[in-house]
């Protein structure tokens, strides 16, 4: 199991971006991809997960309406997305691959992908 | 719910065991994960639905608890073992991680 991200990448506030991670070694449609924001300020967060079968999605509140999870399923690749970066939105991002017994864990993780958002 | 770690950091010698506690601000029902960050690394998958251990993890990793407190215990310390570790509970959405405890070499 392999997830690969896209690399680091310097924006301008109010830019999109859409941020990528390529999954191999599993059949993709068969389970969740969660999106995890790491800050020196704040540590991880989870930003929420999409169901790579379907493209339903789950968004933590906080990151609600302000990103868009998204997936191909032809490329087994799954996005992160801004219509409109802000200064705030400067941190590392992963995506993990979730597996489930009953219990919900991120058993493989992306190397993370850096967005640094500046005016 | 609110994760609450402690301590935040920690300082310890190759041999020793330390515990790391995590606290929920209601009962998980021993939906709680553990993940070891290691610097300039993604998390790694320790332990999961509180007490079990990830497949290729060392057996010097434990974790235990219920209700709405958790621990991990490492025994035996190892260098590669100086890390951050976070818990993170998967009960209901959203699923919060702690703020990460940080064990340094004493």
């Amino acid at each position: 199991v392999q997830l690969v991200q896209s690399g680091a990448e310097v924006k301008k506030t109010g830019e999109s971006l859409r941020i990528s991670c390529t999954a191999s070694g599993y059949h993709f449609p068969f389970y969740w991809i969660n999106w995890v924001r790491q800050t020196p300020g704040k540590g991880l967060e989870w930003m929420g997960r999409i169901d790579a079968s379907d493209s339903h999605s789950s968004y933590n509140p906080s990151f609600q309406g302000h990103v868009t999870f998204s997936v191909d399923r032809s490329t087994n690749t799954a996005y992160l997305q801004w219509s409109s970066l802000q200064a705030s939105d400067t941190a590392m991002y992963y995506c993990a691959r979730e597996s489930s017994n009953g219990n919900v864990q991120l058993d493989h993780w992306g190397q993370g992908s850096l967005v640094i958002v500046s005016s | 719910i609110q994760m609450t770690q402690s301590p935040s950091s920690l300082a310890a010698s190759v041999g020793d065991r330390v515990t790391i506690t995590c606290r929920a601000s209601q009962n998980l029902h021993n939906f709680l994960n553990w993940y070891q960050q290691r610097p300039g690394r993604a998390p790694n998958l320790l332990i999961f639905g509180a007490s079990s251990l990830q497949s290729g993890v060392p057996s010097r990793f434990n974790g235990s608890g219920s209700g709405s407190i958790y621990t991990l215990t490492i025994n035996s310390l190892q260098p590669e073992d100086f890390a951050t570790y976070f818990c993170q509970h998967s009960y209901n959405s959203p699923y919060t991680f702690g703020q990460g405890t940080k064990l340094e070499i004493k």
